[in-house]
């Protein structure tokens, strides 16, 4: 069964941009979530969709958005690119039921300048 | 507000001997409780899980005990090994969600 994949896995952007990261999950799960991994802070949780609906939201300001397809995939966009927003942003899927384990992409590392 | 806290960044260890990562967190509500693993340019892949109905788990040499008075969670490797070598995430839910929160990490180092 192949993992979860995330596309790019590098990106450049500049301050005042906006970004579209991707996120395929394993097959047959119907969850993903987003975090956002810094030195420092750890993983911090930014949404998850399930079915194609949010179903948990972190503490991020709105520039950070999400959507799930009908297919599981799941894009999430960053509007108005900070310098703070560099980091790697991580995917994870599950099945979507209570306390899964959750299986993690590589990541994306964005940088902004 | 750290609700999971890592307080030790890194942790060096010989090989052979035992590793001890602790996590600490805040909110009662939480009552599930997992550890993540995470080398460099990977995800993190899922290590061991705990529910809050028990204080231990095991899991080969990995072993995680949960204090739910103290509000704390370590994890135990034994023997630990070079492949250990890597950085740990304790991470916990909530009740009522499937929402993880993670904590800063620690980075372990298994020497010769």
């Amino acid at each position: 069964k192949a993992g979860v994949t995330q596309t790019p896995r590098y990106l450049i952007k500049t301050r005042g941009q906006q970004v579209t990261l991707s996120c395929s999950p394993i097959s047959g799960h119907r969850s993903v979530s987003w975090y956002q991994q810094t030195p420092g802070q750890g993983l911090q949780f930014l949404f998850e969709y399930f079915s194609e609906t949010q179903r948990n939201k972190g503490n991020f300001p709105g520039r950070f958005s999400g959507r799930q397809f009908s297919n599981s995939r799941s894009e999430m966009n960053v509007s108005t690119l900070e310098l703070g927003d560099s980091a790697l942003y991580l995917c994870a899927s599950s099945l979507g039921q209570a306390k899964e384990t959750q299986y993690f992409g590589p990541g994306t590392r964005l940088l902004v300048l | 507000d750290q609700q999971v806290k890592q307080n030790s960044p890194s942790l060096s260890v010989q090989e052979g001997r035992i590793s001890i990562l602790n996590c600490d967190y805040t909110n009662s509500m939480f009552d599930y409780f997992l550890w993540y693993k995470k080398y460099p340019a990977e995800g993190p892949t899922f290590l061991i899980s705990i529910s809050s109905i028990k204080d231990k788990n095991e899991d080969g040499r990995f072993t995680v005990f949960l204090n739910k008075s103290a509000k704390h969670l370590s994890l135990h490797i034994v023997p630990s090994q070079p492949g250990d070598s890597a950085v740990y995430f304790c991470a916990a839910s909530p009740g009522n969600t499937d929402k993880l929160i993670f904590g800063t990490g620690t980075r372990l180092q298994v020497f010769p």
